[in-house]
């Protein structure tokens, strides 16, 4: 799977919008662009996930670069509750890849009141 | 829908035992993946099962097994355990057809230490 890089940690003031950048420039043509979340002593949950074009769910939006070598990941309005560790994830289209997630370090928000 | 259960949340065991952890993936899911999560190496992939099957398998030793049952369920053994093994170990259940949009869907975790 191709590499993702973000960084570190980042802080954001509660309500405000926070936009975690993920950088992919070794992406291919058919690797999807998923997020996950884990918070504070659970199991990662799903975030999102998108092709090409933007995403929005009821959680986040997705924006992905024209060129797709990078994506943001936008809460439009951040709560306490958002604090986590963020991954950025490549899926490779195939069957085969179906249950594997190759996590990276992930981006760490936190979320002030 | 009742998401992802593990059992049990936590277990202690001594160096050279064995242990075995249980994963019940959610009503309809035939896929269940397993992960270990270190402070050190992060969320490393074990392995995938799908139908009975193992699908996918990450880079640990022969140490590290698994299996699934015909209603889905699925146990992970850890033999003869070494203090790295120390981690929380996670499951993942899915549909499993969906390819590389398939969501995972992660439990609580089983909290092992190593003595």
């Amino acid at each position: 799977d191709a590499k993702t890089t973000q960084p570190n940690s980042m802080e954001s003031n509660e309500e405000e919008p926070v936009h975690l950048p993920c950088n992919h420039s070794t992406i291919s043509g058919t690797d999807y662009i998923h997020w996950y979340r884990q918070l504070p002593s659970q199991g990662p949950e799903y975030v999102i996930h998108g092709l090409t074009s933007n995403v929005n769910n009821r959680m986040a939006s997705l924006a992905i670069a024209e060129d797709r070598k990078s994506s943001t990941l936008i809460l439009h309005r951040a709560t306490l509750r958002d604090a986590a560790v963020y991954y950025c994830i490549l899926r490779m289209m195939g069957s085969s890849n179906t249950g594997k997630l190759i996590f990276g370090q992930g981006t760490t928000l936190q979320v002030k009141p | 829908k009742a998401g992802v259960t593990q059992t049990p949340r936590y277990l202690i065991k001594t160096r050279g035992q064995q242990v075995t952890l249980s994963c019940s993936p959610i009503s309809g899911h035939r896929s269940v993946s397993w992960y270990q999560q270190t402070p050190g190496q992060g969320l490393q992939f074990l392995f995938e099962y799908f139908s009975e099957t193992q699908r996918n398998k990450g880079n640990f030793p022969g140490r590290f097994s698994g299996r699934q049952f015909s209603n889905s369920r699925s146990e992970m053994n850890v033999s003869t355990l070494e203090l790295g093994d120390s981690a929380l170990y996670l499951c993942a259940s899915s549909l499993g057809t969906s390819g590389s949009t398939d969501t995972q869907y992660f439990g609580p975790g089983t909290r092992l230490t190593v003595l």
